[in-house]
């Protein structure tokens, strides 16, 4: 596509619910990235993939949380039993060089908006 | 661990006036740094980065940043800000090796006056 696209834009959850929260990155591209958003902060860092492969999870703030990205092009990022501290913008980033790809710009999306009630 | 600092949570300036929005970094080695801004409901667009060479970096939008080592320091520079320029913006530092994902900072938010 032209752009990471990411679905829903706004997912209201109550708390305990499991959501799935989707990314289409730039046809193509090798490297994908999740972040969180809180209100008012900068992104912060939670997984990394290379084509299929999960390279860095170390962001992930606890086992409730779990990304895929199966086929190296579609990702989903999963939260189990979602808690209040879950609500925050989830944002996907894709680049076409691989490792991160320092010397290209990672693209993102218009994130995801989750609320937990 | 790499920490990205804006001092700024906010700043109001007038259409036509000069800009700067700082940002410090903490990290051992050479930094690569970014700016991005975010406008609301919208994804996050990289202005510009610095990775080696000349310190003084042009971006788009007429952007600009100065990499001063001395200060740790990547400072955002515009000489004459547009109403369409109000927006968040993140300075960003990712490490040269094994990492490659971004640490940013908390953002400075900018207001545009008439």
């Amino acid at each position: 596509g032209a752009g990471v696209s990411q679905s829903p834009r706004y997912k209201v959850a109550k708390r305990g619910q499991d959501v799935a929260l989707r990314c289409d990155p730039i046809s193509g591209h090798v490297s994908l990235f999740w972040y969180q958003q809180a209100l008012g902060q900068g992104p912060e860092f939670l997984t990394y993939f290379q084509n299929e492969a999960q390279l860095d999870k170390s962001g992930l703030p606890s086992d409730r949380f779990f990304a895929e990205r199966p086929e190296g092009s579609v990702s989903t990022l999963k939260i189990q039993r979602t808690q209040q501290e879950d609500s925050a913008v989830y944002l996907c980033a894709s680049s076409s060089r691989s490792l991160g790809g320092l010397n290209t710009e990672a693209f993102f999306g218009q994130g995801t908006r989750l609320t937990v009630v | 661990a790499q920490s990205v600092t804006q001092p700024d949570i906010h700043i109001t300036v007038s259409e036509g006036a000069s800009l700067e929005l700082r940002c410090n970094y903490s990290y051992g080695a050479t930094p690569y740094l970014f700016w991005y801004v975010q406008s609301p409901g919208q994804g996050l667009q990289l202005l510009l980065k610095y990775f080696s060479g000349d310190t003084l970096v042009q971006g788009i939008k007429g952007f600009e940043a100065e990499f001063k080592r001395s200060q740790s320091s990547f400072n955002l520079r515009k000489p004459s800000v547009h109403w369409s320029d109000a927006a968040e913006y993140f300075c960003a530092v990712v490490a040269d090796t094994g990492r490659r994902a971004l640490t940013f900072g908390s953002g400075t938010r900018l207001q545009v006056q008439p």
